[in-house]
């Protein structure tokens, strides 16, 4: 079955420094979604790519959809500590129907 | 955007019993999702309720230990059933968005269940 695997697991970030994390798919993905659930609350959407080489920024975080339809990745600039939590990326597999989460990205922030 | 609230928020269980969670969302919705998500671990797709027909179980996952209803199309309840400490984990619902944000799913707080 499709899998969606997320590295690295851990990410400690001196705050004000940037950081990637990256997603891929064993298959070709109809879309890519992103999810930030912090310590103790629930995971909130934070976008949706569906096009091959699409990228979008929201203020400090870009994201990206591979070219390929089965990769993407997440780049935070200048790290704050709000950024703290976990990261999940979450694909849909061509022609089917089921959501599957990554096991997620862990940040944390050095003052 | 959708709101969704979930009763209870968290609650300590002894082993053998069951517990039955309630999810409740702002608009009508066709679709409602239930997922496990273990700690420290990632989301698990436990089922998908439809209003008017019975639930659809992921691989792993069983009516008979995880009975959900779905009276109407704001409303749906899991319940775990038997419970054993394997089943400590927060129970998360979820819907999809509204119109153009399809596809996007909002959760609810959560449901953290501790069994012992």
């Amino acid at each position: 079955g499709q899998q969606v695997m997320q590295i690295p697991q851990y990410q400690h970030v001196q705050e004000g420094e940037d950081f990637t994390t990256y997603c891929n798919s064993s298959t070709t993905l109809s879309n890519i979604q992103w999810y930030k659930q912090r310590p103790g609350g629930h995971p909130v959407f934070l976008i949706q790519l569906v096009k091959s080489g699409e990228v979008k920024k929201q203020k400090r975080l870009t994201f990206q959809f591979g070219e390929a339809k089965k990769n993407s990745s997440l780049h935070i600039t200048a790290t704050q500590t709000t950024d703290v939590g976990t990261y999940f990326c979450a694909g849909t597999p061509t022609g089917g129907y089921k959501l599957s989460f990554g096991a997620g990205t862990t940040v944390t922030v050095r003052a | 955007s959708a709101v969704i609230s979930q009763k209870p928020s968290r609650d300590i269980c002894q082993r053998g019993t069951s517990l039955t969670i309630q999810c409740q969302v702002d608009s009508q919705v066709t679709m409602m999702f239930w997922y496990r998500q273990q700690p420290g671990q990632s989301l698990t797709l436990i089922a998908t309720a439809n209003q008017g027909s019975e639930a659809t179980y992921e691989s792993g996952f069983v009516i008979d230990k995880f009975p959900i209803s779905r009276p109407n199309l704001t409303f749906s309840t899991l319940t775990v059933s038997n419970m054993s400490p394997e089943d400590s984990s927060i129970y998360l619902c979820s819907v999809e968005g509204p119109g153009g944000r399809r596809g996007e799913l909002f959760f609810g707080e959560g449901s953290r269940l501790t069994v012992l």
